[in-house]
């Protein structure tokens, strides 16, 4: 079975461009989940859905970023313009979150994103 | 709101020795728990859970974990490690009622031959 795929594996921008990252959740999922990794915050979540609508995006930066999921096996996060603070690994993850599951997350093997 | 320490940034053993991996968690009642590895370059894979029964949880790899209530614990455990286990290793958390987890600040594992 595929697990959850992203792209670009990695990017490499110049401050002010526009960047978009990709993630396809697991079939069958129904949550997903945005989260970045950098050394000096560790993981941090972003933004989750639920059935595709967006359910906390508290742990969005700023404004700069927006996050979307058109149908259930597609998201994006956007960072517009990107800064060089932005630099670091953004997962996806998704899971089933029905009755009797403990929702363990599953990652994709995200997106290293530098701007310089 | 829920939290999770992992108190050892950075851990060295010796290939074949034992490992412990520390993990406490704020929460009010008992929350989900897990834990995960991180090799470089790649996503989290999990290892094992918990979120009720037994306290003591088998997971892959040869790993286990045990959770302490009184000490708001969940320790990783491995009897012998081998060198492949060198990877940063992630506690997480999730309370019942919410879906994302909460993530300690990892602890990195590092093999020596």
């Amino acid at each position: 079975d595929a697990g959850v795929i992203q792209s670009p594996r990695h990017e490499v921008t110049e401050m002010g461009q526009e960047v978009t990252l990709r993630c396809k959740p697991i079939s069958g999922h129904n949550s997903l989940f945005w989260y970045r990794q950098t050394m000096m915050r560790g993981l941090e979540l972003l933004i989750y859905f639920n059935n595709n609508v967006p359910i906390d995006d508290s742990g969005m930066p700023e404004d700069r970023f927006s996050a979307k999921m058109p149908n259930a096996s597609f998201s994006t996060l956007k960072i517009q313009p990107s800064e060089p603070r932005d630099s670091a690994v953004y997962f996806c993850a998704s899971v089933f979150t029905g009755t009797a599951n403990t929702g363990e997350l599953f990652f994709g093997e995200g997106s290293r994103l530098t701007v310089l | 709101a829920q939290s999770v320490t992992q108190p050892d940034i950075h851990i060295t053993v010796s290939e074949g020795a034992s490992l412990e991996l520390r993990c406490n968690y704020s929460y009010g009642a008992t929350p989900y728990l897990f834990w995960y590895v991180q090799s470089p370059g790649q996503g989290l894979q999990l290892l094992l859970k918990y979120f009720s029964g037994d306290t003591l949880v088998q997971g892959i790899k040869g790993f286990e974990a045990e959770f302490k209530r009184s000490q708001s614990s969940f320790n990783l455990r491995k009897p012998s490690v081998h060198w492949s286990d060198a990877a940063e290793y992630f506690c997480a958390v999730k309370s019942p009622g919410r879906r994302a987890l909460t993530f300690g600040s990892g602890t990195r594992l590092q093999v020596q031959p």
